[in-house]
């Protein structure tokens, strides 16, 4: 098992321009979150899937910001335009979520490291 | 609000010396709780959960958390640490209504293993 595989792991990037990351989650995985990791802010979940579907997505910072899950093993997160408070690292975590909680949990991908000048 | 603390930002730990990491919670029903590791440019992987049941829960890598619903709080301990041990640690917690991956994370603290 190759685990939640992330793309790019660095992308630097000028204000303004758009930007695409990439999240392949574990196969057979059903559940599907974006979090976003900044010194200011810590970890926040962005957005979250269930079976392709986007469940929650309160925690979206503006406009700027979608996410797409068109199969159950690609997901991206997109921010255009891009601005240089959108610089943080960005994970993608993946779980099979069931009836119930006890035996699941949650694998996250390395990371995407996003750096907007 | 939901919330989940860490008053530790750094701690300092000798190896071999025993660790000790606080995490407190205020949600209006006891969460799903949990610990979290996150190595420099690596993402986070699960030490440990609290769903229900005993409270003194085992993790990996010789970790240990204890759920006190008296006093909110789900510390993490390790008896005698290792310098792999070094790394920032995270409590974080899921509402009950939520689904569990909805995690809410504390601020994080870092731990520097000295020898």
């Amino acid at each position: 098992d190759a685990g939640v595989i992330q793309s790019p792991r660095h992308e630097v990037t000028e204000m303004g321009q758009e930007v695409t990351l990439r999240c392949k989650p574990i196969s057979g995985h059903n559940s599907l979150f974006w979090y976003r990791q900044t010194m200011m802010r810590g970890l926040e979940l962005l957005i979250y899937f269930n079976n392709n579907v986007p469940i929650d997505d309160s925690g979206m910072p503006e406009d700027r910001f979608s996410a797409k899950m068109p199969n159950a093993s690609f997901s991206t997160l997109k921010i255009q335009p891009s601005e240089p408070r959108d610089s943080a690292v960005y994970f993608c975590a993946s779980s099979y979520l069931g009836q119930t909680a006890t035996n699941e949990k949650l694998f996250f991908g390395s990371g995407t490291q996003l750096s907007v000048l | 609000a939901q919330s989940v603390t860490q008053p530790d930002i750094h701690i300092t730990v000798s190896e071999g010396a025993s660790l000790e990491l606080r995490c407190n919670y205020s949600y209006g029903a006891t969460p799903y709780l949990f610990w979290y590791v996150q190595s420099p440019g690596q993402g986070l992987q699960l030490l440990l959960k609290y769903f229900s049941g005993d409270t003194l829960v085992q993790g990996i890598k010789g970790f240990e958390a204890e759920f006190k619903r008296s006093q909110s709080s789900f510390n993490l301990r390790k008896p005698s640490v290792h310098w792999s041990d070094a790394a920032e640690y995270f409590c974080a917690a899921s509402g009950l209504t939520d689904s569990w991956g909805k995690l809410q994370f504390g601020a994080g603290t870092q731990v520097v293993v000295t020898p």
